[in-house]
């Protein structure tokens, strides 16, 4: 079964930017994944959709700084002119019939 | 758009709890529908699937044969029988909405805010 693959943490500065990365599993490249942001004590929120070949769908309301993008097996996202609300756990998901996968999430610290 | 959990407690080990997700503001009847977990401190943890019909159910293998989920499309509602709780049941469970039409499973757009459960050992 695919997994998953996430830093477990990442830091920049505030109005900076920073690339988070999501690595599938070996033979599993061609994966479409969703990216979730979860702010401290809040739900999940559903940022975007990421396909191979790099096209995403972004959820209602998800500002232009977040953006996205594949290379091989690897996904990523990008998030732009840092803010603190951008402070938070990210977590990738991926699925097939029947199962769902997340990454073990990474925390992203705004300095 | 909404998704509102509820039933959520503190219960002993080998006890019972039942969960339910309440929807509103989309076609309810349309959506296959998901339980995620997440124990405190730790990551998300895909519990179980459910089609827009109920035709097909799917469950993680740390909860087949304990856990049970249905749903109710007349009152907009999902549920998420729990028996035979254990202390590692312990969690945030968190109902959220597949984006992707069809047989389960997809991207998780819509996401509640969340029900905790406490299972004492």
């Amino acid at each position: 079964q695919v997994v998953l693959t996430q830093s477990p943490s990442a830091s920049a500065s505030l109005g900076a930017s920073v690339k988070l990365t999501c690595t599938l599993s070996s033979g599993h490249s061609s994966y479409t994944i969703a990216w979730h942001q979860q702010q401290p004590e809040k739900g999940p929120r559903f940022l975007m959709q990421l396909n191979s070949d790099g096209s995403h769908t972004k959820g209602d309301g998800i500002p232009d700084r977040f953006s996205g993008s594949s290379s091989g097996a690897e996904r990523h996202l990008t998030i732009s002119s840092l803010q603190s609300e951008d402070e938070a756990d990210y977590y990738c998901q991926t699925w097939g019939t029947g199962y769902v996968v997340f990454g073990g999430g990474t925390k992203l610290t705004v300095l | 758009v909404q998704l509102v959990e509820s039933g959520g407690g503190l219960v002993k080990s080998g006890e019972s709890l039942r969960l339910s997700c309440a929807a509103s503001g989309f076609t309810f009847s349309t959506y296959n529908m998901n339980w995620v977990r997440q124990a405190p401190g730790k990551g998300l943890e895909w519990v179980s699937s459910i089609s827009s019909s109920s035709s097909y159910i799917y469950y993680a293998d740390s909860v087949k044969g304990r856990f049970t989920l249905s749903r109710d499309n007349a009152k907009n509602s999902l549920y998420l029988q729990m028996n035979s709780l254990r202390a590692e049941d312990t969690a945030v469970y968190y109902c959220a909405r597949d984006s992707r039409p069809g047989t389960p499973c997809g991207p998780f757009d819509i996401w509640g805010q969340g029900t905790v459960v406490t299972v004492s050992s």
